[in-house]
């Protein structure tokens, strides 16, 4: 049972070029979660799919789009990158909105934009 | 909005002594509270999670941690620590809404011989 599966695992880019990071889970969860993690700022929510087709900003959603395009997978995209948008990107799923589930995170991806 | 403050950004600690991990969240009428680790280059793991019922909660890899409602506290503790144990931890709090999870900055745990 893989869980969250993050894609790619680590990616250079230069400043404006533009790319999806993918994320799959395979546990029949309603939602999903888009992290970003930076040095001494924990984890900060940048968008989230409560369910199959919704989507909802969270904390730092500027410069990013998502797609959830099925109950899998749900695609977080950066149209053209920044140097500030370089950090860790994790995934996380959970069964639904119930403030008692847990969340089941990726090993995450990690991003240089130059 | 739910807010979760752990109080030290880094505790080192030698290998067999026992450790406290400390954390805080804004107070509610109702509150779930979780506690994550993160090994080096991996994603974040769930170590125990407070529902509701018992204020001592037991986790993985012999953690445990207490709910202290008058002082909305959910500290992780382990009576003796292994060089393992060396890991981010973050404790989070689920927003009343269900949807998303408020973490801590994290706590930087570092085991040393």
């Amino acid at each position: 049972n893989a869980g969250v599966t993050q894609t790619p695992k680590f990616q250079v880019l230069k400043t404006g070029q533009s790319m999806t990071l993918q994320c799959a889970q395979d546990m029949n969860h309603n939602s999903m979660y888009w992290y970003r993690q930076d040095p001494g700022m924990g984890l900060r929510l940048i968008y989230y799919s409560a369910s199959e087709g919704t989507t909802d900003k969270g904390e730092v959603p500027n410069g990013y789009n998502v797609s959830r395009l099925n109950k899998r997978e749900f695609s977080l995209r950066l149209e053209s990158a920044a140097p500030s948008q370089t950090s860790v990107y994790f995934c996380a799923s959970k069964l639904d909105r119930g403030l008692y589930q847990p969340q089941h995170f990726g090993d995450g991806t990690r991003l240089s934009i130059l | 909005a739910q807010s979760v403050t752990q109080l030290d950004s880094q505790v080192p600690v030698f290998e067999e002594a026992p450790v406290e991990l400390r954390c805080n969240y804004s107070s509610s009428v109702s509150v779930y509270l979780f506690w994550y680790v993160q090994y080096p280059n991996q994603g974040l793991q769930l170590l125990l999670k407070y529902l509701s019922g018992s204020t001592l909660v037991k986790g993985i890899n012999g953690f445990e941690a207490e709910f202290n409602k008058s002082q909305t506290s959910f500290h992780l503790r382990k009576p003796s620590v292994h060089i393992s144990d060396t890991a981010e931890y973050f404790c989070a709090v689920s927003e009343n809404s269900g949807y998303a999870l408020n973490f801590g900055k994290g706590t930087s745990l570092l085991v040393t011989p």
